[in-house]
């Protein structure tokens, strides 16, 4: 089965210092998306890109979140200046069209980032 | 926008029962699936199930697109059947993104 690849598994930074989680989506994927899940609760949405852009972000992604695809194959999420409220699993997940049957969506294996 | 329920909340089984995750949504949705977490976080895709029934070894799904609610079932469970199942359907909006439930956490017991 394909897959979407996460780097790094666990990262653990001090609050106010800037991360980047990587991703590499399904080779020949057009939607990339990002999520994330706070400990014990459910995986929400955080931003969908698509024709290297931002297509919608929820309410959660603000100033302090951008996202990138520097090439064919890299999809990156940043975050400038961590809170402790930042502590997640961020879900990396890659789709190859919208809106039609037979179109599953693949969710990477997840980043920890642990805020200390 | 789009609500998904999903019930029970908990469940805990003895190895080998049966049992049944419900997932209710408040939209027409163009995809659905389900989803296991296991004890290390990952999300394992189950199903991709818009609409109809499908199976899979123990584990069957059926979405009733009109009514708007999808039902796993998992037959003879084994403890490694335990983690969290999340039901998770696609926003009606173009960018494909998924509206996931609260999860049904399963506990099985040897």
């Amino acid at each position: 089965e394909p897959e979407v690849t996460q780097t790094p598994s666990h990262q653990v930074t001090q609050m106010g210092q800037e991360v980047i989680l990587r991703c590499v989506p399904i080779s020949n994927h057009l939607y990339f998306y990002w999520y994330r899940q706070i400990l014990g609760q459910k995986v929400e949405f955080l931003v969908s890109f698509y024709n290297n852009e931002i297509s919608e972000k929820s309410e959660i992604f603000d100033d302090q979140f951008s996202v990138e695809r520097p090439d064919g194959s890299n999809f990156t999420l940043k975050i400038r200046s961590t809170k402790l409220e930042d502590s997640a699993m961020y879900f990396c997940a890659s789709k190859y069209l919208t809106g039609l049957e037979g179109n599953t969506i693949y969710f990477g294996e997840g980043s920890w980032l642990t805020v200390v | 926008g789009i609500q998904v329920e999903q019930s029970p909340p908990d469940l805990i089984l003895q190895e080998g029962a049966n049992s049944t995750l419900r997932c209710n949504f408040s939209d027409s949705v163009n995809n659905l699936q389900w989803f296991h977490q296991n004890p290390w976080g990952q999300l394992i895709n189950l199903f991709y199930i818009p609409s109809g029934t499908k199976q899979n070894g123990r584990l069957s799904a059926t979405t009733v697109a009109t009514e708007r609610y999808s039902l796993l079932y998992i037959s003879s469970s084994q403890t490694t059947d335990s983690g969290v199942y999340f039901c998770a359907v696609e926003d009606p909006g173009n960018t494909g993104k998924l509206i996931f439930g609260q999860g049904t956490t399963l506990q099985v017991k040897p």
